[in-house]
């Protein structure tokens, strides 16, 4: 069965600083990976898509890794804003339709100020 | 560019009320399009997706449909609402399954 594990499950830091998410999962086969932000009460929005081939892809302050050997992802954000503040969800997908997706149950971040 | 809408964006309804849901995609054509819901806690659950219109695949069995009437209309109905739907509900669209989706803003339902 797919299954994919964030953590931390939740992580409060200061303003300004950095922070990285992590993302495990047993999706078989593999096809890529995707990270949403998803603001309270609003749909997620993508920020990034990556291929098996794709070690790090880059958007903004945000830049995610991808080791698909050991499948394992992170994501990375620098410099940190308050209205980074919000869920973040890792989906890795596996092919064929939609059911090849496995969404992740999301880290929630805060960052105060 | 490409715009989704949902409708409404809350609603309260009663024990055993119908429901209808609806999302409108707007700049592209022949979108694959999906409904999800979110539960607290949960991660997102694929209800339904549409690669075409009268095409539906049900992923969950419940007391849920869905129909695509038009090739950028998608609608989440029921005949008799429980209590276990309360929850977001999502529409989502992408050019192919392979591709990123793109996200509605969500009706939040609550059944009381």
């Amino acid at each position: 069965k797919n299954q994919v594990e964030q953590s931390p499950q939740s992580l409060i830091i200061l303003e300004g600083k950095n922070c990285t998410l992590q993302c495990n999962y047993t999706v078989s086969p593999f096809s890529n990976l995707r990270w949403y932000k998803q603001d309270t009460g609003r749909g997620p929005v993508s920020l990034t898509i990556m291929t098996f081939s794709e070690n790090t892809k880059s958007n903004g302050r945000y830049t995610a890794t991808l080791d698909a050997d050991t499948k394992q992802s992170s994501l990375h954000i620098t410099a940190s804003q308050l209205s980074d503040s919000a869920s973040y969800i890792c989906v890795p997908y596996s092919g064929g339709g939609a059911d090849g997706l496995t969404f992740g149950k999301g880290t929630h971040l805060i960052i105060q100020p | 560019s490409q715009t989704i809408h949902q409708w409404p964006a809350t609603l309260v309804q009663p024990v055993g009320s119908p429901l209808s849901l609806e999302c409108t995609v707007e700049g592209t054509s022949n979108p694959n399009l999906y409904w999800y819901r979110q539960a607290a806690g949960r991660g997102l659950q694929l209800l339904f997706y549409s690669v075409g219109i009268g095409q539906i695949s049900s992923e969950v069995p419940q007391n849920l449909s869905a129909s695509r009437p038009q090739d950028r209309q998608f609608i989440l109905s029921s005949k008799k609402l429980l209590l276990s739907d309360s929850g977001f509900y999502l529409c989502a669209w992408s050019v192919g399954a392979q591709e990123t989706q793109y996200f509605g803003p969500g009706t939040r339902l609550l059944v009381l």
